[in-house]
């Protein structure tokens, strides 16, 4: 079955103390995405990966890092979880970059408390 | 400015009725994608419809439909004959073509959350 898959689906974490959110697509896509939802916000990018090795800041890039060795794995990785980054999180993934008709797969969220 | 905007933040419909949800986007692309996501209550987001700026038809699936309003900036969802099923939250979103900023990402609405009432 085609998808993308996120782990954990619930974690709650404490301040400062590091974390990775893994997201995994075996469709081969070559576009890699992450976003955190928050209510009234409705969802914002994070990072987004292009291919092996090429990755660029979305729009809320701040304390997040994220890396794409492989073309199936995109983690998202928080070196220090504060309590703003409490939030629903999204890895998408695509076909390719290029035209407006390739919309992503969703993973099925990781819903992350920072206390 | 917003590049996508969901008036509504909820909405009310009975069932068996039919429901419009509005989106307006605004880009200066000529090929742009549109899509509209429901999100229920267990959070994931699900696919349901697509329109293309060059298609010349409104997009159709199932009981889904999109009235697309190029002129206008406008691409209304409409749900016809709503079921209990249908309550949940819908996203509007948009990916631009080209090899901008707008074509790395899909740019969402914040949503509007859909009652049905039986």
């Amino acid at each position: 079955e085609a998808q993308v898959t996120q782990n954990p689906r619930y974690l709650i974490t404490v301040t400062g103390k590091k974390l990775t959110v893994t997201c995994s697509q075996n469709m081969n896509h070559e576009y890699m995405s992450w976003y955190r939802q928050d209510p009234g916000l409705g969802l914002r990018q994070i990072y987004y990966s292009m291919n092996v090795e090429v990755t660029d800041k979305g729009d809320v890039p701040e304390g997040y890092k994220v890396s794409r060795k492989e073309k199936r794995n995109f983690p998202l990785i928080l070196e220090s979880p504060s309590p703003n980054q409490t939030s629903l999180y999204f890895c998408a993934s695509s076909l390719s970059i290029g035209g407006a008709g390739y919309g992503y797969t969703f993973g099925s969220g990781t819903r992350l408390t920072v206390v | 400015a917003q590049k996508i905007t969901q008036t509504q933040p909820g909405m009310f419909v009975q069932e068996k009725e039919a429901v419009t949800l509005d989106c307006t986007y605004d880009t200066s692309d000529q090929s742009y994608g549109l899509f509209w996501y429901k999100q229920p209550s267990s959070g994931e987001m699900i696919f349901l419809i697509y329109q293309g700026s060059y298609d010349e038809q409104n997009a159709t699936e199932g009981r889904y439909s999109l009235n697309f309003q190029k002129a206008r900036k406008s691409a209304n969802l409409v749900i016809s004959a709503s079921q209990l099923g249908d309550s949940a939250m819908y996203f509007c979103a948009m990916r631009e073509g080209g090899s901008g900023a707008g074509s790395y990402q899909l740019t969402f609405g914040k949503g509007t959350k859909l009652s049905v009432i039986p």
